[in-house]
């Protein structure tokens, strides 16, 4: 099937810097991705849908200024996470909508991030 | 809006039990319902999912669900546990039949003990 990837899959930074997380599919064009977020014992919030070639779409009570997101390419979204507090570390799980044949959204592996 | 209960964010069977995970939604349009399974260290991959039709749903794996407006319940089973069934599993549920805008459940994480 259909393949999305990742990248880190873990990352651990000093408050107040800036982490940026890579979500690429590697054998289909995906001109939507979309964001989200787990926190540990809970369910995946839907962040963000990042569009190619325009701004991204994101949900009621997520910072667009904390949370940067660019669709650089058909294959690539990233998510910025800038001037990173403790609040942050999270799991960040990114997905591409299903690709012509498939029925079904492909999801990426998830980014461990811890905040110090 | 949408919203997904899972009830038990634990479950333990044995080897060759039945497995009953369960899956409560909350939709004010017609819901589109989906299961997905999640390994140590990888991607959600989808085990089945319901849109319209036949209500009882197969899915990879030997897994099935059922979707039951009355009770708003689209409850995962399978016959007999394996070991390679230990996992993480996610109910979800959207307004889309494209599946796009996921809103999830907590998980439920399933132990097999042999």
């Amino acid at each position: 099937g259909a393949v999305v990837s990742q990248h880190p899959s873990w990352v651990i930074c000093k408050s107040g810097t800036s982490v940026k997380i890579e979500c690429r599919s590697l054998d289909f064009q995906a001109t939507t991705m979309f964001w989200y977020r787990q926190f540990p014992k809970q369910s995946l919030m839907l962040m963000a849908t990042s569009n190619e070639g325009s701004k991204a779409t994101y949900e009621q009570g997520v910072e667009k200024d904390k949370f940067l997101i660019n669709h650089a390419s058909l294959t690539l979204s990233t998510l910025t996470v800038t001037s990173a507090h403790p609040e942050d570390s999270s799991f960040y799980i990114c997905s591409a909508p299903p690709p012509p044949l498939y029925n079904e959204q492909f999801f990426g592996p998830g980014t461990r991030l811890t905040v110090l | 809006a949408q919203s997904v209960t899972q009830l038990g964010s634990h479950v333990s069977v044995s080897e060759g039990a039945l497995v009953l995970l369960r899956c409560n939604y909350s939709s004010s349009v017609p819901p589109y319902l989906f299961w997905y399974v999640q390994y140590p260290n990888q991607g959600l991959q989808l085990l089945l999912k319901y849109t319209t039709g036949a209500t009882l749903v197969k899915g990879i794996n030997g897994f099935e669900a059922e979707f039951k407006k009355s009770e708003t319940s689209f409850h995962l089973t399978k016959p007999s546990a394996h070991m390679s069934d230990a996992a993480e599993y996610f109910c979800a549920v959207s307004d889309q039949a494209g599946n796009e805008k996921l809103t999830f459940g907590t998980g439920t994480r399933l132990t097999i003990i042999p």
